[in-house]
């Protein structure tokens, strides 16, 4: 399994700021995932992020608006930018297991946000 | 793409009570199917997880069946216990990437 830390858990926001998300795993994966899950709903996911390239956006999802950093094999960044209230929200970053477990993923305790 | 039913929303049971939550999928080609629990506050856990190849798995009083005839798996809970209660979520493998359901929300009574 891999032990994934997110930062911040939880915080409030303004309307029209931006705001940076961090992922720490503990060993070093290839690809790493962000979802979004908005109030009482699903998991949504929101793109992935391979080292040394571009993010990979899902349908909906832009980097304009949510832009991603992936500098090594341990750590990502997931900005959300010029927030609304529609982006309050939880993110979460997931990962998935070593050698032998495609598809199994791991996440984060999920990062928090609303804004007002 | 993947779209993926679960059923039901809610579920409340007596705490000794056997819970069960099913999923459909649309595409036949998927062929990982996990289940996941969220706590209130954390993210999901992966509980339990069946593939393709194999009909039923079980986890002590966790367990898996999986028709994919009929394009349809279910997560089975016997025994419940008041620490069951959570959200769950089923999983399906679309290309690349999981698809999750809309999530049922377990409530187990002492």
């Amino acid at each position: 399994s891999a032990v994934i830390s997110q930062k911040p858990s939880r915080d409030i926001c303004q309307r029209g700021t931006s705001l940076t998300i961090q992922c720490q795993v503990d060993s070093q994966v290839t690809m790493m995932f962000w979802y979004r899950q908005q109030p009482g709903q699903s998991l949504t996911l929101i793109a992935t992020a391979n080292q040394g390239s571009e993010a990979t956006y899902e349908s909906g999802f832009v980097i304009d608006k949510f832009p991603i950093s992936r500098p090594n094999l341990t750590f990502s960044t997931l900005t959300v930018s010029n927030m609304s209230p529609e982006d309050s929200s939880i993110y979460l970053c997931s990962v998935e297991g070593g050698q032998g477990t495609t598809g199994e993923l791991f996440f984060g305790e999920g990062s928090r946000l609303t804004v007002l | 793409g993947e779209n993926v039913e679960q059923h039901p929303s809610t579920l409340s049971v007596q705490e000794g009570d056997s819970a069960v939550i099913k999923c459909t999928y649309s595409d036949s080609a998927s062929n990982y199917f996990p289940w996941y629990k969220q706590e209130l506050g954390k993210g999901p856990q992966l509980i339990i997880d069946i593939r393709s190849n194999v009909g039923e798995k079980k986890d002590q009083r966790i367990a898996v069946t999986l028709n994919k005839t009929a394009k349809h798996f279910s997560l089975h809970i016997t025994e419940t216990q008041p620490e069951d209660s959570a959200v769950y979520f089923c999983a399906v493998t679309g290309f690349q990437k999981l698809v999750f359901g809309t999530g049922t929300r377990l409530l187990v009574s002492p």
